[in-house]
C-alpha cells in the first residue's frame, strides 16, 4: 500500500534559521508530489508540486523541494525562515493506480520564534 | 473564483443521528474530493468524483457514509447513525483535472458527535 512518512512532527526554529522537513513515500511507480501548508485559521493551500522535469522545485514564499527518486524522498527546504512561516506542513503523493488518489503524510507543525 | 465553500462549518450531533454536509467546489473544476482529518493526522482520502461520477471510495468509508454529486456541481456527504469515532474535520477539495493538478481545499466542517 502507498504511504507517506513525515518524520518530524514538531519543529521549533528561531527566525533566520534554515529549515528542512523530511518526506518519504512508498510507491514504485510514477508519482506526483506535493507540499501543502496550513497557516493558523486558514485552509490547506499548495506550497509547491513536482510531476516531471527538474527535480528541484521552487514554490511560493521562498520554499523549495528536491525530488530524489532513488531515496523516495521529497524534502522541503527554506534557507531562512520567518515568523510568518509558522504553520503545519503536509507532504502528499498522488499516483495513477487505476485512479488518481492522494495520500497525505501526518504533517509537521512548525513554530518559528521571533 | 470564490474558492471552495463548505457548510456547515461546525456540527454537533448526538450519537445515532444522521448528518449531511455540503461542498461547493470552484465552478469550473471537474473533480471533487472528500477527506477526513483527525487531530495529529493528515487528511485521509474518503472518496472523489469526476463530474457526477463517483470514481473511488476508500475502505474508510463504511456503509454509513454516502456521498453524491448529482449534477456534477455541489456535493453532499451524509453520515447515518453517527458514532463518536466519526468526530473529525471533513474537508472538501476540488481540482480542474487529475494527476498533478492542484487541489483547492475548503475550510472544512468540524463534526462533534456526543
Amino acid at each position: 500500500a502507498q504511504s507517506v512518512s513525515q518524520h518530524n512532527h514538531h519543529v521549533i526554529l528561531s527566525e533566520a534559521a534554515s529549515l528542512e522537513l523530511g518526506c518519504n513515500y512508498s510507491y514504485g511507480g510514477t508519482v506526483n508530489l506535493f507540499w501543502y501548508v496550513q497557516y493558523p485559521g486558514q485552509h490547506l493551500q499548495l506550497l509547491l508540486k513536482y510531476f516531471s522535469g527538474d527535480p528541484l522545485v521552487k514554490g511560493i514564499k521562498g520554499f523549495e523541494a528536491e525530488f530524489i527518486k532513488s531515496k523516495f524522498s521529497f524534502n522541503l527546504r527554506k534557507p531562512s525562515v520567518q515568523w510568518s512561516d509558522t504553520a503545519e506542513y503536509f507532504c502528499a503523493v498522488n499516483s495513477f493506480s487505476g485512479t488518481y488518489k492522494y495520500i497525505f503524510g501526518t504533517g509537521t507543525r512548525l513554530k518559528v520564534l521571533a | 473564483d470564490t474558492g471552495v465553500s463548505q457548510n456547515p462549518r461546525h456540527k454537533i450531533t448526538k450519537r445515532g443521528q444522521n448528518v449531511t454536509f455540503r461542498c461547493d467546489p470552484i465552478s469550473e473544476h471537474n473533480r471533487l474530493y472528500w477527506y477526513r482529518q483527525t487531530l495529529g493526522q493528515g487528511p485521509e482520502f474518503l472518496t472523489y468524483f469526476q463530474n457526477e461520477a463517483q470514481l473511488e471510495k476508500s475502505r474508510l468509508l463504511s456503509d454509513r457514509f454516502s456521498a453524491e454529486r448529482p449534477k456534477g456541481s455541489f456535493s453532499t456527504l451524509e453520515i447515518q447513525r453517527t458514532e463518536q469515532g466519526d468526530s473529525a474535520m471533513y474537508l472538501c477539495a476540488s481540482s480542474f483535472s487529475a494527476g498533478a493538478d492542484t487541489q483547492y481545499f475548503g475550510p472544512g466542517t468540524r463534526l462533534t458527535v456526543l
